[in-house]
């Protein structure tokens, strides 16, 4: 069984420019969930992706956008950069994105993002 | 708009100790509750999850929820310096995402 991966590991971008990270989902499930962890702060959802569509979001502006692929692999775009936008940036994949309360989510291992 | 506190720590306890950590949440109507551990530079690490009252223990780890008094704890027996980390909490109502708090960072001293 494939756990969940990311990439990049790293990445340094200027303000203003535009990044996109990746996200391929643990084998077997079809639901992937984006977060954006500040330093010294919990994970802050961003949105959740469940058989390609998006399924809920959490207070990011529009600049935040993602997609899912028919592999469930996924996608995290951010757009005007700010230096705020720094942070690591988290994917974490759960079987069934409408399995209930119960459910459990598996991180990948991240991608740090710097923006200077 | 659903909070999850908990005390940043440090949180000292000696080799061998029980480590304590808490957790409190403001949304009563949070069904499920889970603990994940954080390395130092690295992504949460799932340790356990809690759904009804009362205790779950996995192996030196237990897991206490009070629906009540909105309060979840995780006890740590036999510590041991590879559990120097963050601990996050984490509390889900039906199909939401995740809420973590802000994590409590244990240091076990050998």
């Amino acid at each position: 069984e494939t756990g969940v991966t990311q990439s990049p590991t790293h990445l340094i971008k200027t303000r203003g420019q535009q990044v996109t990270l990746r996200c391929s989902s643990q084998s077997g499930h079809n639901t992937v969930s984006w977060y954006q962890q500040a330093l010294g702060q919990g994970p802050q959802f961003i949105f959740q992706y469940y058989r390609e569509e998006e399924n809920g979001r959490g207070n990011f502006p529009p600049r935040f956008s993602g997609l899912q692929f028919p592999n469930y692999s996924s996608e995290l775009n951010v757009n005007a950069l700010e230096l705020d936008d720094s942070a690591l940036y988290l994917c974490a994949s759960s079987p069934n994105g409408r399995g209930g309360p119960q459910e459990t989510q598996y991180f990948g291992p991240g991608t740090r993002l710097l923006v200077l | 708009q659903k909070e999850v506190e908990q005390n940043s720590g440090p949180l000292s306890v000696p080799e061998g100790a029980i480590a304590s950590l808490n957790c409190t949440y403001s949304d009563r109507g949070s069904q499920s509750f889970f603990w994940y551990r954080q390395y130092s530079g690295k992504s949460p690490e799932l340790i356990m999850f809690i759904y009804s009252n009362g205790d779950k223990e996995d192996g030196r780890f237990t897991a206490q929820l009070n629906k009540a008094s909105q309060y979840v704890s995780l006890l740590i027996r036999d510590s041991q310096p590879s559990d120097s980390a963050t601990y996050l909490c984490a509390v889900r109502s039906g199909n939401t995402p995740l809420v973590f708090g802000k994590g409590t960072r244990l240091s076990v001293i050998a």
